[in-house]
């Protein structure tokens, strides 16, 4: 067990639907990072938190988006759901420049 | 063309034997290379970790980097059936994207009894 708690386990939505994931991170952990793992890929980053800051986001449009709290866990948004957005959605939770703990992950199905 | 290219196998080996696991890839400047493994319905563990070119050995697990190559590889000694998972290896710049990693596809790898 890595500390780091993810929610809901699994979900399905419909195309043009809104979905919010949430992870809870190990605690101590100032930095969260989200991915997308779709089926038979490795994951693609998606942004990072550091306090409550995006720091960095990799090549995903503006629909996603993303909210870290005071006690650091933190959100992923994604609005306007399209077929593709089905994946596993990962998040890890590091000290700055630590190991990166994941979750399991939140595996979403957009009908 | 992806920057990190990995066969995704499956690659099937009996008990006892090394698994050969690479990855290829285009950015000479990444600097920080990593290995994860995945079983079915979890999250990547880290596996292994190295700075720059060189190897590293942790029990049965020897990562070893080529910048020249630009090519790295995890070794896994004496495979159990509980090694059976896919493989990631992943990498970043510096340490200012920690956490912001380039993943490759994955190996799955199946060893069996």
């Amino acid at each position: 067990e890595t500390g780091v708690t993810q929610s809901p386990t699994h979900l399905i939505k419909t195309r043009g639907q809104q979905v919010t994931l949430r992870c809870s991170s190990q605690s101590g952990h100032n930095t969260v990072s989200w991915y997308q793992q779709a089926l038979g890929q490795g994951p693609q980053f998606i942004f990072q938190y550091y306090r409550e800051e995006e720091n960095g986001r990799g090549n995903f449009p503006p629909r996603f988006s993303g909210l870290q709290f005071p006690n650091y866990s933190s959100e992923l948004n994604v609005n306007a759901l399209e077929l593709d957005d089905s994946a596993l959605y990962l998040c890890a939770s590091s000290l700055a420049v630590g190991e990166l703990f994941f979750g399991e992950g939140s595996r979403l199905t957009v009908l | 063309q992806k920057e990190v290219e990995q066969d995704p196998g499956p690659l099937s080996v009996p008990e006892g034997a090394i698994v050969s696991l690479n990855c290829t890839y285009s950015n000479s400047a990444f600097q920080y290379f990593m290995w994860y493994r995945q079983y079915s319905r979890k999250g990547p563990e880290l596996l292994m970790y190295t700075y720059s070119s060189g190897n590293k050995e942790d029990g049965r697990f020897t990562a070893q980097v080529d910048k020249s190559s630009k090519y790295i590889s995890l070794f896994i000694r004496d495979s159990q059936p509980s090694d059976s998972a896919t493989y990631l290896c992943a990498m970043t710049l510096t340490t200012d994207s920690w956490g912001k990693f380039q993943f490759g596809a994955g190996t799955q790898v199946v060893v069996t009894p």
